[in-house]
């Protein structure tokens, strides 16, 4: 049974770094990428990008090209997205999905709340 | 860049049918899409991915209430039978040349 399961909650301040990770299991972590994709408050999802781990490619939206790091482990099959110098506009549920175009499997969302 | 274009709202009664649609921006009618349902306070779930001849491939567990169809340059997503559970947001979504878009969400209310 495949499963994707996501970090818990955060609260941050404006500047600081947040990391939320990915831990999947029940098929073959490196034959597919994962991708992130988040949801502000009132807003639709929006995707940020992908990364292969079997290679390490990785593939931004441009929006997000100089602000996020992905990143995975293939020893614990777990990906990570880590967020720097957060904005009060970060504010948002983030979610890992598997694949790099089409998503047939998503983490319940992790909720980062960037507020001073 | 492909846009895809979903009505804000929608609302249907239980037991009822609703066809949701979303529409490719011109010169991009030839995209295949997925069809994903967002429950509040739940992640979101695959739906089905709807090809260009109209045929579509069910995410596991996805009853046969769920059902897609294409006509030019609108993709559908037809749920029958409506249930309660039924009311999410829904989002169409596609890819291509390395990117990926959303459609903007159908919020549908169960009456």
């Amino acid at each position: 049974q495949v499963q994707f399961v996501q970090s818990g909650a955060e609260v941050k301040k404006p500047g600081a770094s947040v990391k939320v990770s990915c831990k999947t299991s029940g098929y073959r972590f490196i034959n597919y990428g994962i991708s992130w994709v988040r949801q502000a408050p009132g807003q639709g999802l929006e995707w940020m990008g992908w990364i292969s781990p079997y290679n390490g490619h990785k593939k931004f939206a441009q929006k997000f090209q100089d602000t996020v790091i992905m990143t995975t482990d293939t020893s614990t099959t777990t990906a990570y997205l880590e967020l720097r110098s957060l904005r009060s506009d970060d504010t948002a549920v983030y979610y890992c999905a598997r694949g790099n175009e089409e998503f047939e499997m998503w983490g319940q969302g992790t909720a980062v709340t960037v507020s001073s | 860049q492909v846009v895809l274009t979903q009505s804000p709202s929608a609302s249907a009664s239980l037991g009822a049918s609703v066809k949701l649609t979303c529409t490719l921006s011109s010169g991009h009618h030839d995209y295949v899409i997925a069809w994903h349902q967002l429950q509040p306070e739940k992640g979101p779930r695959y739906l089905m991915k709807l090809n260009t001849d109209g045929s579509h491939i069910k995410g596991a567990g996805i009853p046969d209430r769920f059902s897609g169809s294409i006509s030019g340059a609108e993709r559908y997503l037809t749920i029958s039978s409506l249930q309660s559970e039924d009311e999410a947001d829904y989002y169409c979504q596609t890819w291509g040349a390395g990117n990926v878009v959303f459609g903007g969400g159908t919020k549908l209310t169960v009456l």
